[in-house]
Order: structure tokens, then sequence, then C-alpha cells
């Protein structure tokens, strides 16, 4: 079974600064997704990065990246210039890469990111 | 284009009542995933539809839990007889084509916070 660990329940960091949210993942599989999703009060789930685990460059989208150490099983966010927009709940996620899943995104407990004016 | 789609966004109950969440996928998209979210908590998978079939329900309490994706009209999580420890928010997600031209990424909806008094 997949597991996806969040250990900083609560993180907070200064507008315009820089965070990184940790992310450690268990699995036997060799093919998979990594996925940061962001929850704003809004509750909904907005998809922020995405990292496929043949690749070795890590993913980057405008203020975010990612540093995916594959064989120690890790999958950090880091987020630059950090905006008040940014506050929100952050989930790591993992999900096996076809042929062989099934669609079941396995989430960490989530890390509750503040961003201070 | 419409996202996926849920309601109602909140849904009140009493002990010993049904509750039947809808989900629409987006255009498109032939899988359905629910989730469940407890409040501090991560999404936990509840299950995994295609139009007509059940693919995974690993996620879903064996007794009082079901979900269908028929074939015309949304998908339905249906808690029977429910009581207070199902008080949660519910998501819904959606994707397009199995593999290989899935990217693995999942579309989710604003959820449905059921409350059970």
């Amino acid at each position: 079974a997949q597991t996806v660990t969040q250990s900083q329940p609560e993180m907070s960091v200064q507008e315009a600064e820089t965070v990184t949210l940790s992310c450690t993942y268990d699995t036997s599989e060799n093919n998979y997704y990594l996925f940061w999703y962001k929850q704003p009060p809004s509750r909904q789930m907005i998809l922020v990065i995405r990292q496929e685990a043949y690749k070795q460059q890590n993913a980057t989208e405008n203020r975010f990246s990612v540093n995916f150490q594959k064989a120690a099983k890790s999958f950090s966010l880091k987020i630059s210039d950090s905006q008040l927009g940014d506050t929100a709940m952050y989930f790591c996620a993992f999900m096996k890469r076809p042929p062989t899943y099934n669609n079941d995104m396995r989430f960490g407990a989530g890390t509750r990111l503040t961003v201070k004016p | 284009n419409a996202g996926v789609m849920q309601n109602p966004r909140h849904l009140v109950r009493r002990r010993g009542q049904e509750a039947r969440l809808r989900c629409s996928p987006m255009k498109g998209h032939s899988h359905v995933y629910w989730y469940r979210q407890l409040p501090e908590e991560g999404l936990k998978f509840m299950v995994y539809l295609q139009k007509e079939n059940i693919i995974d329900e690993s996620g879903m309490p064996k007794e009082r839990f079901s979900a269908e994706f028929p074939k015309e009209g949304p998908s339905i999580l249906r808690i029977q007889q429910v009581v207070r420890g199902d008080s949660a928010a519910y998501f819904c997600a959606s994707s397009p084509l199995a593999a290989p031209t899935n990217t693995g990424e999942l579309f989710f909806g604003e959820g449905s916070r059921l409350t059970v008094l």
C-alpha cells in the first residue's frame, strides 16, 4: 500500500519570502505520479504542480517548484515570493501510473500554510 | 466549460436519515471518484466508478454506504441511517479516459459538507 506523509501540520511565512513544504511517501512502484494540491478556505481542491516519477527534472510552475528525490522518496514543494493568496491547506498526493493503476490517489494529511503580510 | 459539479454544497441530516450526494463530472470525463475529508485531515479515497460500473470500492465502509454512476445522470453517493461520525466533506473528482491518455490529474468539485445532528 502507498502512504503519504506530511510531517508539518502548520507553517507560516512572511509575504514575498520563500517556504518549503515537506512530503515523503512509501511505495514499491517504479512508475507513479506525485502531486501537490492546494485547498483554500473555499475548499476547492486546486492542482498546484505534478511530477512524473520517471522524469528526473524537477517540475516548475511559475513560483512553485518541487524537489523530487526518488531514491529518498521525498517530494517537497517550494513556494517563492509568497503571496497572501497562497494561504491554504496544501496536500501532497501519490498515484500509480498506467498501466498498473486504478486512479486511486493517496493524500497526505496536509500542511496548513499561512502567509503573513 | 463547467467543472465538476457537486450538490448540495451543504446538507444537514438527523441521525438515522439518509443522505444523497450528487456529482456531475466534467464534460467528456467518464471516470468518477469519491473522497471523504474529515476535519483537519487529508482526503481519503472511497470509491472509483465508471459508467454503470464500480471499479474499486475498497475505501467504502461495508455498511450504509453505496455509490452509483448510471448511464444517464450524475453519480450518487448514498449514506443510509447516518450517524454523527459521517459528518465530513465529501469530494467528487473526475478524469478523462484511462491509460494511455490519462495524465493522472483528477479534477475536483467543491465538495459537499454533510452535517449530522
